[in-house]
């Protein structure tokens, strides 16, 4: 079993949905979260940073995390086409050093 | 300002030769790291330097794989007798503190194909 969980998708909705992105941990040591949205051919870009459990909003995104079900969601509102991309969450903690552990990734389709 | 570069973006190499694939960090990033990203996977963990020093190289998968970054800015991972297994995506990440901080900045990837 990977320490980090994330369901592949494909997730489409049609465009102005909230969409939903999730990702499961096993191991509770895991302190800080992050959300990467990754574009066909590019690399990972940082979107949310989350320091242990609670709740951050940036814009349209919100990320959730709780520690005590080791689950961790990334909402997106009122989604466009050009959020279409793959999301990837990463995971570390202290014992880790500083390496992130990452989720496979889950493919989001918005059509207009 | 300037984001973290790669070359070359893609390398195609027959199987057995030496690659040599560069990482241009965010000026000034105490931290470099380098990742794994198999077809569909995650990023994985290869190898993480503060400054010149190689802190942690626990995710190279075998002694064909060294990393360097001898002045402690740019950084080449280079992969000796390649193998079709090591067809993948290599993503250079950088960041700006030396301890505690996981807000890491990628590059695009070098995506070697092993033929």
């Amino acid at each position: 079993q990977k320490e980090v969980e994330q369901d592949p998708g494909p997730l489409s909705v049609p465009e102005g949905a909230i969409v939903s992105l999730n990702c499961t941990y096993s191991n509770s040591a895991f302190q800080y979260f992050m959300w990467y949205r990754q574009y066909s051919r590019k690399g990972p870009e940082l979107l949310m940073y989350t320091y242990s459990s609670g709740n951050k909003e940036d814009g349209r995104f919100t990320a959730q995390v709780d520690k005590s079900s080791k689950y961790i969601s990334l909402f997106i509102r009122d989604s466009q086409p050009s959020d279409s991309a793959t999301y990837l969450c990463a995971m570390g903690h202290m014992e880790y050093g500083n390496k992130l552990v990452f989720g496979a990734g889950t493919i989001l389709r918005v059509k207009s | 300002g300037a984001g973290v570069s790669q070359s070359p973006r893609y390398k195609v190499a027959k199987r057995g030769q030496d690659v040599a694939l560069r990482c241009d960090p965010i000026s000034g990033h105490v931290s470099l790291f380098w990742y794994q990203q198999a077809l569909g996977q995650g990023p994985e963990f290869l190898t993480y330097f503060q400054n010149e020093a190689q802190l942690d190289k626990s995710g190279l998968p075998s002694d064909r794989f060294f990393a360097e970054r001898p002045e402690g800015s740019v950084s080449t991972l280079k992969i000796q007798r390649t193998q079709q297994e090591d067809s993948a995506v290599y993503l250079c990440a950088s960041s700006s503190s030396g301890t505690g901080t996981y807000e890491q900045y990628f590059g695009p990837g070098t995506r070697l194909t092993v033929t």
